[in-house]
């Protein structure tokens, strides 16, 4: 079975400054996926960036950018030039790899992390 | 505009009564899910459907049942054998048609259900 970790119950950042999400995760696969989501207050689930395990280079998107160290099972998110509308509650997610054709796949989640931007 | 809803948004119920969350999905989306929401938790799976008139059990699927009789609906019912159901439910799509959604879960805003 798969877990995955969130260390950081909370996090601040200023505006404008960078912050960093930690989010580290157990699996004997080889092939995957890593996800961040982010929740804010409207409680609506928003994707914000995924990552292939096979692929090296790591995934951006915009101000988001991940860090992900496959040997350390590692998958850190990093948003740059932080936003008020970035407060939210963010939840990394992994998902195994799936073949067949079927569209199903399994979410894993993490605890979850509540970033606060302040002004 | 396509997407999943979800009704009511805040639900309460008695204790010992049955209740029906509803998702609906415009999306032509093959796979449904149901996932539920504790402080501190994260999200959990609670069962899922990859295709109609057919479902699985997932990681808490206790005292929840559901049932997939049309493609854009994926109702989940909280049964009075479920012994703590206040929580925030959210229902989920996914889709296997569109390469570049694949591995992409689209979420619909949630129910938070509340036994008095």
């Amino acid at each position: 079975a798969q877990t995955v970790t969130q260390s950081q119950p909370e996090m601040s950042v200023q505006e404008a400054e960078t912050v960093t999400l930690s989010c580290t995760y157990d699996t004997s696969e080889s092939n995957y996926y890593l996800f961040w989501y982010k929740q804010p207050p409207s409680r609506q689930m928003i994707l914000v960036i995924r990552q292939e395990a096979y692929k090296q280079q790591n995934a951006t998107e915009n101000r988001f950018s991940v860090n992900f160290q496959k040997a350390a099972k590692s998958f850190s998110l990093k948003i740059s030039d932080s936003q008020l509308g970035d407060t939210a509650m963010y939840f990394c997610a992994f998902m195994k790899h799936r073949s067949g054709g079927t569209s199903y796949g399994k979410l894993t989640f993490g605890q979850g992390t509540i970033l606060t931007v302040h002004p | 505009d396509g997407g999943i809803t979800q009704s009511p948004k805040y639900l309460f119920r008695k204790e010992g009564q049955n209740v029906t969350l509803s998702c609906e999905q415009n999306l032509n989306h093959d796979a449904m899910y149901w996932y539920r929401q504790d402080p501190g938790q994260g999200l959990r799976l609670i069962y899922y459907s990859q295709i109609v008139n057919d479902f699985q059990k997932g990681d808490i699927a206790e005292g929840y049942s559901v049932s997939r009789e049309k493609k854009e609906s994926f109702p989940l019912t909280v049964t009075s054998a479920q012994k703590n159901p206040t929580a925030f439910y959210l229902c989920a799509s996914s889709t296997r048609r569109d390469r570049r959604l694949a591995y992409e879960q689209f979420f619909g805003p949630g129910t938070r259900l509340t036994v008095l």
